[in-house]
């Protein structure tokens, strides 16, 4: 069965600063789908971003990029100019390729800026 | 993006008695999933329920302690069936548009005393 680890309970940062939230994963697959998801206080998941395994590019959406080593089955976001909005539960999330589109999540980093 | 709606928001219930959540969505949507997240931890996938056929469920979930409808492309319900304190949890719905991603509803946070 896929697995999703986020070692990283908690983790602060300085406003402006930049930040990197780790993820790894498990899977015998060679083709699937990996996503950061974002809940902040008031609960609502917001997706993040999104990488497709088969894409050697590492993704990116504004001030979000991810880290992906396919290899190293890692997938970590970085987060540029760090602002309070910013400050939520991110869950790294893994979806197999085919019909299912099941995700399964990792626990969760919380995320904190300081101002 | 759709908008993704859920009813209640919030509920406090006595155990022993049975809850139904409802799911709303501004469009019509294939795949429709329901995940559980327990107190401080993450989400856990209780189901897919697509459209014209019975729910399929995850290893450790029911259909007898959560049945699921979908009557529609729109809407779906999920029960939650003689609840236990050990029920209290978020519930939330999730639309899956298409290239495997998800967009989820706003949550029902549910209290079973």
């Amino acid at each position: 069965a896929q697995t999703v680890t986020q070692s990283q309970p908690e983790m602060s940062v300085q406003e402006a600063e930049t930040v990197t939230l780790s993820c790894t994963y498990d899977t015998s697959e060679s083709d699937y789908y990996l996503f950061w998801y974002k809940q902040p206080p008031s609960r609502q998941m917001i997706l993040v971003i999104r990488q497709e395994a088969y894409k050697q590019q590492n993704a990116t959406e504004n001030r979000f990029s991810v880290n992906f080593q396919k290899a190293a089955k890692s997938f970590s976001l970085k987060i540029s100019d760090s602002q309070l909005g910013d400050a939520a539960m991110y869950f790294c999330a893994y979806s197999p390729e085919g019909g299912a589109q099941k995700l399964v999540f990792g626990q969760g980093t919380r995320l904190t800026i300081n101002p | 993006s759709a908008v993704i709606s859920q009813k209640p928001s919030r509920d406090i219930c006595q155990r022993g008695t049975s809850l139904t959540i409802q799911c709303q969505v501004d469009s019509q949507v294939t795949m429709m999933f329901w995940y559980r997240q327990q107190p401080g931890q993450s989400l856990t996938l209780i189901a897919t329920a697509n459209q014209g056929s019975e729910a399929t469920y995850e290893s450790g979930f029911v259909i007898d302690k959560f049945p699921i409808s979908r009557p529609n492309l729109t809407f779906s319900t999920l029960t939650v069936s003689n609840m236990s304190p050990e029920d209290s949890s978020i519930y939330l719905c999730s639309i899956g548009p298409g290239l495997n991603e998800q967009y989820f509803g706003p949550g029902t946070r549910l209290t079973v005393t």
